[in-house]
């Protein structure tokens, strides 16, 4: 069965400073999907980014990139220039290739502080 | 603003009560999914439907119970729920994961049901 961990169930980091996000995931699988999820706390939860396994290039979009190691099963998110609207819980998600179940994990919350 | 609604945004009821909790996505999609997210727990999907039909159903209690007219609109029928079963319950959409290539999920902003 599939799992994905995170770690680290809360982080805090100074605006316009890096921070990285840790989820370890585990699979047997070789062709699969993770994502990055953002849940403000509005609580509508909105992608960040994703990656296909078969790509060995790493995922970015504007501040926020990847790094993804697939032998080691680790997908970290890193946010560059934090910003206040950065804060939220933040969920790592695993899902097989043309299958329909998705598996997050516990999440991490993420304050940016000013 | 994802395409992706629910209503309502908040929900009380006692134990003996039936409610809906609905769904409509605005992104001509074809799966649609149902999720529960307590506190410190992961997302725990309840239910999915595929051009209609449902195509996931994980261990869920009868007392829950779905329903999908069309590939816009979902729903959630609850009746004689437990105070356990308090949660936000949010719907996603996407792309049927076995005929598109769109893997991607979209979701909405839930609702907050308090069981009394």
């Amino acid at each position: 069965a599939q799992t994905v961990t995170q770690s680290q169930p809360e982080m805090s980091v100074q605006e316009a400073e890096t921070v990285t996000l840790s989820c370890t995931y585990d699979t047997s699988e070789n062709n699969y999907y993770l994502f990055w999820y953002k849940q403000p706390p509005s609580r509508q939860m909105i992608l960040v980014i994703r990656q296909e396994a078969y790509k060995q290039q790493n995922a970015t979009e504007n501040r926020f990139s990847v790094n993804f190691q697939k032998a080691a099963k680790s997908f970290s998110l890193k946010i560059s220039d934090s910003q206040l609207g950065d804060t939220a819980m933040y969920f790592c998600a695993f899902k097989l290739s043309g299958t329909y179940k998705y598996i997050f994990g516990t999440g991490t919350r993420l304050k940016v502080l000013a | 603003e994802t395409g992706v609604t629910q209503t309502p945004r908040h929900l009380v009821m006692g134990m003996t009560n039936k409610k809906s909790l609905k769904c409509e996505q605005h992104l001509g999609h074809n799966a649609m999914y149902w999720y529960k997210q307590s506190a410190k727990k992961p997302l725990e999907l309840m239910f999915v439907y595929s051009l209609e039909e449902r195509v996931e159903n994980n261990s869920v209690p009868s007392r829950f119970s779905p329903e999908c007219p069309n590939s816009s609109h979902l729903f959630l029928h609850l009746h004689t729920l437990q105070p356990e079963d308090s949660a936000l319950y949010l719907c996603a959409s996407s792309q049927d994961p076995q005929t598109g290539d769109q893997e991607t999920q979209y979701f909405g902003p839930g609702t907050r049901l308090l069981v009394l």
